[in-house]
């Protein structure tokens, strides 16, 4: 039983380059959510998916984009990454979109832009 | 803006004390409130969690304490061990989840 896996572990990329973090999860849960975490910040929510075909903008959504083709998959794009962008990126999922549903995280994907 | 104060931002505890940490919320809308625990290089796991009717949930050495008119709710974790070191967020919730900026636990022996 994986859960959630996220690839890649890490990634060091050249600003202006595009990259996409990938996100899967085995649970057919029907939501899923990218956050970032920064010291001192906490986890921010980027954008998240109530359900297969739907997306929607968090927090601090701004030069990110995501897709929801199927219940599974949930990837992360960077159009052409900054250096602010240098965070570590966790994906998430809940059975239900709600309040009081338990997220389950992956392992995260550590992301440095120079 | 931060919807929810968490401090204090990092904690040294002696093994076998009590490790305190404090969240306070603005949106009374809030209604669900979790605490996630986070180890080095892992993502964050659900520990315990709270409904605003009402004032305490204890679940083996970890408690947390809930007062809706202050809009304050607490983590304690009774007889801290080293393995409780680790990062801990508090959470309030609507219709979506919004994060502590963490506190940095460490119980040393």
């Amino acid at each position: 039983i994986a859960g959630i896996t996220q690839a890649p572990t890490s990634q060091i990329l050249a600003a202006g380059r595009r990259m996409t973090l990938r996100c899967t999860q085995d649970m057919r849960h029907n939501a899923m959510y990218w956050y970032r975490q920064d010291l001192g910040l906490g986890l921010r929510l980027i954008h998240y998916s109530n359900t297969a075909g739907t997306t929607g903008k968090g927090e601090v959504p701004d030069g990110y984009s995501v897709s929801r083709a199927n219940t599974d998959d949930f990837p992360l794009t960077l159009a052409s990454a900054v250096p602010s962008q240098t965070s570590v990126y966790f994906c998430a999922s809940s059975v239900l979109a709600g309040y009081s549903n338990e997220q389950f995280f992956g392992p995260g994907t550590r992301l440095t832009v120079l | 803006q931060q919807q929810v104060k968490q401090s204090p931002q990092s904690l040294i505890v002696q093994k076998g004390g009590i490790s305190i940490i404090n969240c306070a919320y603005e949106n009374t809308a809030f209604d669900y409130f979790p605490w996630y625990q986070q180890f080095p290089g892992k993502g964050p796991a659900l520990l315990i969690a709270i409904r605003p009717d009402v004032s305490e949930k204890k679940e083996g050495r970890f408690t947390i304490s809930f007062n809706k008119s202050a809009k304050q709710f607490s983590l304690h974790i009774m007889d801290s061990q080293p393995g409780d070191s680790a990062t801990y967020f508090c959470a309030a919730s609507s219709q979506k989840v919004t994060f502590g900026i963490g506190t940095k636990l460490q119980v040393i022996p």
